[in-house]
């Protein structure tokens, strides 16, 4: 079975600092690993994605995630957090199986001081 | 740029009343996804939908809860009855089933129900 822990509900950062959200998985199989992040009342959007290609995957908004299968960890990171930044992220694992059945963490809110 | 349409955005309803949630996935996504998000927590997976047929539906709350796909098109999801707990947002989601998109999902922006 597969799961997603992320480490923190509340993340707050100043404007300009280093962004790291945490997320660990747990796959029985070489798992497709995701960020997602939500605004307000609003449907989630995919940041980017880790399907095995490269271990620094690249996504939108200057976020990226680095895959480390040793500590089954995919960490979201951003070098300098903007005010826009502030939102709900969300780590996902899919296996692969059962038709691509996706399973979402927690989430953490991340927070950004002017 | 295609979007996940669904509706009602928001729904007041009373305990005890009937709910029903409306999804048009973006066109030619073959699998279908509802999922429950109570506030401050991580979506749920309801029930999957590849074409027009259920893929999982192991965390639907049968004895209450119904969802179809009748033409492997658009979604309905159904409440009857609604009770207090049920608040939370419905999102719907989307994705190709196959091939390199086959696993990213392109939500909607969600149908928030109260319950009161």
């Amino acid at each position: 079975a597969q799961s997603v822990t992320q480490l923190g509900s509340h993340v707050s950062v100043s404007e300009g600092a280093l962004v790291l959200l945490r997320c660990n998985y747990s796959s029985s199989v070489p798992p497709y690993l995701f960020w997602y992040v939500q605004y307000p009342n609003q449907g989630l959007q995919l940041l980017l994605k880790y399907t095995s290609a490269a271990t620094l995957v690249k996504g939108i908004n200057g976020f990226e995630a680095e895959f480390k299968k040793s500590e089954t960890s995919f960490h979201l990171t951003k070098p300098s957090a903007h005010m826009s930044d502030a939102a709900e992220y969300f780590c996902a694992v899919s296996d692969g199986t059962g038709g691509f059945k996706t399973i979402f963490g927690a989430g953490t809110r991340l927070f950004v001081k002017a | 740029e295609a979007e996940v349409a669904q509706s009602p955005r928001y729904k007041i309803t009373e305990k005890s009343q009937a709910v029903a949630f409306w999804c048009d996935p973006i066109s030619g996504h073959a699998t279908l996804y509802w999922y429950r998000q109570i506030l401050g927590q991580g979506p749920e997976l309801l029930v999957q939908f590849q074409d027009e047929s259920v893929v999982d539906d192991s965390q639907l709350p049968k004895d209450r809860f119904s969802a179809e796909r009748l033409k492997g098109v658009d979604s309905t999801l159904k409440i009857q009855p609604a009770e207090l707990g049920d608040s939370a947002m419905y999102l719907c989601a989307s994705s190709l089933g196959e091939g390199t998109g086959a696993n990213v999902l392109t939500f909607g922006a969600g149908s928030r129900l109260t319950v009161l």
